[in-house]
């Protein structure tokens, strides 16, 4: 079974401070796909990156940063000088061969001026 | 652009209805879902659809059946609404078997629901 692990619940910022979601995976498929989506208020589900289990490269997007590290099953995501559109829910998920999202609980960032 | 639709964005139902709520979307995509999120546990899986008239279990399926009578059009069915089901309900979609897919899953707006 696949199961997500974000352990902070809530983290509260001040704007343009950097600040890093964790997030932890495990699964037994030896191909899967990694996902982080953000939740605003409005409540719909926005896709932000996939990664797959071949690819450890880190990848940047614009200030949005993603650090993959098989090693320790980490899929971190760093946001650089926060601003307070980036406040919202977000999400890890895996998936393997099942094509099955399994998410983690969610991450609420909130960003204050 | 891939849309998923949700019919209704707020329900207020009674115990003991039967409730629908449907989703469709608009891009031919074999795969469907329906998940409900809970503050503090996420989404969870409630069934899913690879195909017309195809239906698997999630991970929590107990009180909830589906329909897939379409290809663009999942319907999540409580038979008989209770108030441990009010909750908020997302549907998606994607294109697999496609490991490829670059944006995995497309989600709709959610439906809201509150069972009194």
């Amino acid at each position: 079974a696949q199961k997500v692990t974000q352990a902070q619940t809530e983290i509260s910022v001040v704007e343009k401070e950097d600040v890093t979601l964790d997030c932890v995976y495990e699964t037994r498929d030896t191909t899967y796909y990694l996902f982080w989506y953000k939740q605003p208020p409005s409540g719909e589900l926005v896709f932000l990156i996939r990664r797959n289990s071949f690819d450890e490269q880190n990848e940047i997007s614009g200030r949005y940063s993603w650090n993959f590290q098989k090693s320790t099953s980490s899929f971190n995501f760093t946001i650089t000088a926060s601003q307070v559109v980036d406040s919202a829910v977000y999400f890890c998920a895996v998936t393997g061969t099942a094509s099955k999202l399994t998410f983690g609980t969610g991450t609420r960032l909130q960003v204050m001026l | 652009d891939v849309k998923v639709t949700q019919s209704s964005r707020y329900l207020v139902k009674r115990t003991g209805e039967k409730v629908f709520l449907e989703c469709v979307q608009d891009m031919d995509h074999e795969n469907m879902f329906w998940y409900r999120q809970d503050p503090g546990l996420g989404l969870r899986l409630i069934y899913f659809s690879y195909d017309v008239k195809m239906k698997e279990k999630g991970d929590i399926p107990e009180g909830y059946s589906v329909s897939r009578e379409k290809k663009e059009r999942f319907s999540l069915i409580l038979e008989s609404a209770s108030t441990n089901q009010t909750s908020m309900y997302l549907c998606a979609s994607s294109l697999e078997p496609n490991p490829d897919s670059l944006y995995g899953y497309t989600f709709g707006s959610g439906t809201r629901l509150t069972v009194v």
